[in-house]
């Protein structure tokens, strides 16, 4: 069973729409990152999120962390081919060690 | 941030031989970590490796089938023991310098046994 949910697990949208994708745990987290990987690279961090509530943007991408610290959301703003990918978020209990979601496989079509 | 290197990038293995792939970071870091993925899917944890005890495994993966050693703070390498089909896989290497909320991420390791 996997700590983190993400949805959906693929996406597949038009180059400008917008998007977000959803990562879930019944768990508590004291950090969340979320990463980006493409195919034969490693993951990729594009931010960690450690506060309850807390919103970061980087760009056209918006990360919030659940105010109970179970959950965060990632939203895309006019998606570009470049965004195309494979999102993972992870996240760690102690600090140390981080388990990663179920993915979430974006492609944005021209 | 950390530069991590894996060696190496792909091998084609058969069935009952082993494989040590090799993992080196340009800094010293505190934590290092080994993963395993499927090509579009998430990552699963292996173990972490300890720098001068034995590696902490997840439930699932053993010693005597994914041993791991850690002689240092830049280097780590992962064995994959007596492989089957089962084992081909991307294995991912990750460092992280403890309680800074970072990890890195080598370029992986392609297994695939025939």
């Amino acid at each position: 069973t996997q700590l983190l949910e993400q949805s959906p697990q693929f996406l597949s949208i038009q180059e400008g729409e917008n998007l977000t994708v959803y990562c879930n745990s019944s768990s508590v987290f004291s950090s969340l990152q979320w990463y980006r990987q493409e195919p034969g690279e490693g993951p990729v961090l594009l931010v960690t999120v450690v506060t309850g509530g807390e919103v970061k943007k980087l760009k056209r991408l918006t990360f919030q962390f659940g105010d109970a610290r179970k959950d965060s959301s990632l939203h895309i703003t006019a998606a570009q081919t470049g965004d195309t990918g494979l999102y993972l978020c992870a996240g760690s209990i102690t600090g140390n060690q981080f388990y990663f979601g179920t993915g979430t496989s974006l492609t944005v079509i021209p | 941030s950390a530069v991590i290197s894996q060696k190496p990038s792909r091998d084609i293995c058969q069935r009952g031989t082993s494989l040590t792939i090799q993992c080196q970071v340009d800094s010293q870091v505190t934590m290092m970590f080994w993963y395993r993925q499927q090509p579009g899917q998430s990552l699963t944890l292996i173990a972490t490796a300890n720098q001068g005890s034995e590696a902490t495994y997840e439930s699932g993966f053993v010693i005597d089938k994914f041993p791991i050693s850690r002689p240092n703070l830049t280097f780590s390498t992962l064995t994959v023991s007596n492989m089957s089909p089962e084992d081909s896989s991307i294995y991912l290497c990750s460092a992280n310098r403890g309680g800074m909320n970072e990890q890195y991420f080598g370029p992986g390791t392609r297994l695939t046994v025939t």
